[in-house]
């Protein structure tokens, strides 16, 4: 989708090691989310913010940080990655009226 | 707390048949809804969304939805599914965040 790249779109991470995706937009969007993808359950929020500076919890924020200093970023960092947290991230953009989303990106912990 | 229920997980139709698939949500206040589709190795597409008035909305590739306020749903229909409408869909909620449903897979067969 034009407007949302995120970054990186593959990796490799071993339990233990720490590592940081960054979800980037040009819409000038005040709402900004990380999810996570898994095989039965959807799209699950991990953290949203609603506007610069601001973070929220979603529904499965355990193992997960995020900032927001600026508008237009907003990171998402493993501290101490598990095997449970494979899976695949996407960062969306966000009006009321319509969500922009990012590419993806394709986490594996062994 | 709001949330977002798809209790059609997996749904297998041949060509030519009827598509009906749920969506309940839980939210007392104004909701913006969304039906979204997932093609295999893609990332998400809008199909359509509902945000006030007629309550049968019409979306790309011949699909439409109908909220329905007083059962709190907005189910997704399609009279005549094709093979390429095989795909993985996500209903999803907009209130003071975006929360998704867990999907439903739908397979057809010619």
């Amino acid at each position: 989708n034009a407007g949302v790249t995120q970054t990186p779109k593959f990796r490799v991470l071993k339990t233990g090691q720490s590592m940081t995706l960054l979800c980037a937009q040009d819409m000038n969007h005040e709402y900004m989310y990380w999810y996570r993808q898994d095989p039965g359950m959807g799209l699950r929020l991990i953290h949203y913010s609603v506007g610069e500076g601001t973070t929220a919890k979603g529904e499965v924020p355990d193992g997960y940080n995020v900032s927001r200093l600026k508008k237009q970023n907003f990171l998402l960092g493993l501290e101490s990655a598990a095997p449970s947290q494979t899976s695949v991230y996407f960062c969306a953009s966000t009006t009321w009226r319509e969500a922009f989303f990012g590419q993806g990106t394709r986490l594996t912990v062994v | 707390a709001q949330s977002v229920s798809q209790h059609n997980h997996h749904v297998i139709l041949s060509e030519a048949a009827s598509l009906e698939l749920g969506c309940n949500y839980s939210y007392g206040g104004t909701v913006n809804l969304f039906w979204y589709v997932q093609y295999p190795g893609q990332h998400l597409q809008l199909l359509l969304k509902y945000f006030s008035g007629d309550p049968l909305v019409k979306g790309i590739k011949g699909f439409e939805a109908e909220f329905i306020k007083s059962k709190f749903s907005f189910n997704l229909r399609k009279p005549s599914v094709q093979w390429s409408d095989t795909a993985e869909y996500f209903c999803a909620v907009f209130t003071d965040k975006l929360i998704f449903g867990t999907g439903t897979r739908l397979q057809v067969f010619p």
